[in-house]
């Protein structure tokens, strides 16, 4: 059973629209991360998200966590080719007890030109 | 910074080479970490060392040797692998995830290939 699930898997949208990536759980997560991974590269952290409706944003991608720390999501606004890449959610559910990352399967994104 | 550095980029090297990855992170970080990612999966955990001590191995196959020197250093001892560990070979380091919000961060990688 996955624990933390991911979708879509795939997305293929062109340059300036908008898209959702959904991160759910039936656990709680003491903090969730959201990574941007380019071909070839390491996972690049965008984001912390810790309390539960917390909202951040960064330039035109738009973070939330849920009010129960069991679901979140990233929104691009206007897509740009820039964009493209392997996008992870992945949470912390021991409460920093262990050294574990759980992460998503991932979403595919190519926003063509 | 927050950064991890990885070396080298590229590896090839065939079953019966021995071969070494190497990782530093100047983060004062006392957690750090190796995963195998395949293409178009999440990173798979396969190893953690917490304060210059493994804590966590995942039940990986012994061809596979980590160390860590020190704090800043990571290693990954390869020998008689097989063409099915060919694979994106990361890094990573945290602070202590039970001193507050717990973060990764990744180095960019050593694409390793077996032949």
């Amino acid at each position: 059973t996955q624990l933390l699930e991911q979708s879509p898997q795939f997305l293929s949208i062109q340059e300036g629209e908008n898209l959702t990536v959904y991160c759910n759980s039936s656990s709680v997560f003491s903090s969730l991360q959201w990574y941007r991974q380019e071909p070839g590269e390491g996972p690049v952290l965008l984001v912390t998200v810790v309390t539960g409706g917390e909202v951040k944003k960064l330039k035109r991608l738009t973070f939330q966590f849920g009010d129960a720390r069991k679901d979140s999501s990233l929104h691009i606004t206007a897509a740009q080719p820039g964009d493209t890449g392997l996008y992870l959610c992945a949470g912390d559910v021991s409460g920093g007890s262990n050294y574990k990352l759980t992460f998503g399967k991932g979403t595919l994104l190519t926003v063509n030109p | 910074d927050t950064e991890v550095t990885q070396t080298p980029k590229h590896l090839v090297m065939g079953m019966t080479n021995k071969k070494s990855l190497k990782c530093e992170q100047h983060m004062g970080h006392r957690a750090m970490y190796w995963y195998k990612q395949k293409a178009k999966k999440p990173p798979e955990l396969m190893f953690v060392y917490s304060y210059e001590k493994l804590s966590i191995n995942e039940s990986v196959p012994s061809r596979f040797s980590p160390e860590c020197p020190n704090s800043s250093l990571l290693n990954l001892h390869l020998h008689a692998l097989q063409p099915e560990d060919s694979a994106l070979y990361l890094c990573a380091s945290s602070q202590d995830p039970g001193r507050g919000t717990y973060e990764q961060y990744f180095g960019p990688g050593t694409r390793l290939t077996v032949t």
